[in-house]
């Protein structure tokens, strides 16, 4: 499977700011998800990257509280922007080689928001 | 609403015990449904998985039980062990479509040494 890195692995912000988080894959893939998992909860899909294109975001995500850019096969930020506390979660990417082949998981991203 | 449903939210078992987690679907066009493991502060790993073509599958100590009439799938630790204490997560995918995938609602498993 491929090798997935995230940065920053957390981080304290303010609310008001933004923050962008990286996504690195070690080898080209298909696909490319964002996924967000509020404490103790879940996962809920934010958004599909697509690269070259606009991402596709799931209902109650917009592009302007989570731009999302994906320029190559094997790299994709994720910006929260205008920080709230509600925004505190584990922000995590996901890739998929080939559109029928299983996702697998990056070690997420911790954001705190004060 | 819930696309998979999963159950129970948390678990405890004693070392060499049977760990049972059930999840539910109703969309009829899943058609591929993984289990992830989560330990604290990671990521979820890919546990195992399962098509609805066949009905069961073992891997190791984790077996996943289908049943496509009921829409039901459920994974089952065999001798659990105490590294075996983590969340896992159900989830179910419609690969052939857009491939996201939907999540149940986690188990937390303890496994009491």
């Amino acid at each position: 499977s491929a090798v997935i890195s995230q940065k920053p692995s957390r981080d304290i912000c303010q609310r008001g700011t933004s923050l962008t988080i990286q996504c690195q894959v070690d080898s080209q893939v298909t696909m490319m998800f964002w996924y967000r998992q509020q404490p103790g909860q879940s996962l809920t899909l934010i958004a599909t990257a697509n690269q070259g294109s606009e991402a596709t975001y799931e209902s109650g995500f917009v592009i302007d509280k989570f731009p999302i850019s994906r320029p190559n096969l094997t790299f994709s930020t994720l910006t929260v922007s205008n920080m709230s506390p509600e925004d505190s979660s584990i922000y995590l990417c996901s890739v998929a080689t080939s559109f029928q082949e299983t996702q697998y998981f990056g070690p997420g991203t911790r954001l705190l928001v004060l | 609403q819930q696309q998979v449903k999963q159950s129970p939210q948390s678990l405890i078992v004693q070392k060499g015990g049977i760990s049972i987690i059930n999840c539910a679907y109703e969309n009829t066009a899943f058609d591929y449904f993984p289990w992830y493991q989560q330990f604290p502060g990671k990521g979820p790993a890919l546990l195992i998985a399962i098509r609805p073509d066949v009905s069961e599958k073992k891997e190791g100590r984790f077996t996943i039980s289908f049943n496509k009439s009921a829409k039901q799938f459920s994974l089952h630790i065999m001798d659990s062990q105490p590294g075996d204490s983590a969340t896992y997560f159900c989830a179910a995918t419609h690969q052939t479509g857009a491939n996201n995938l939907f999540f149940g609602t986690g188990t937390r498993l303890t496994v009491i040494p």
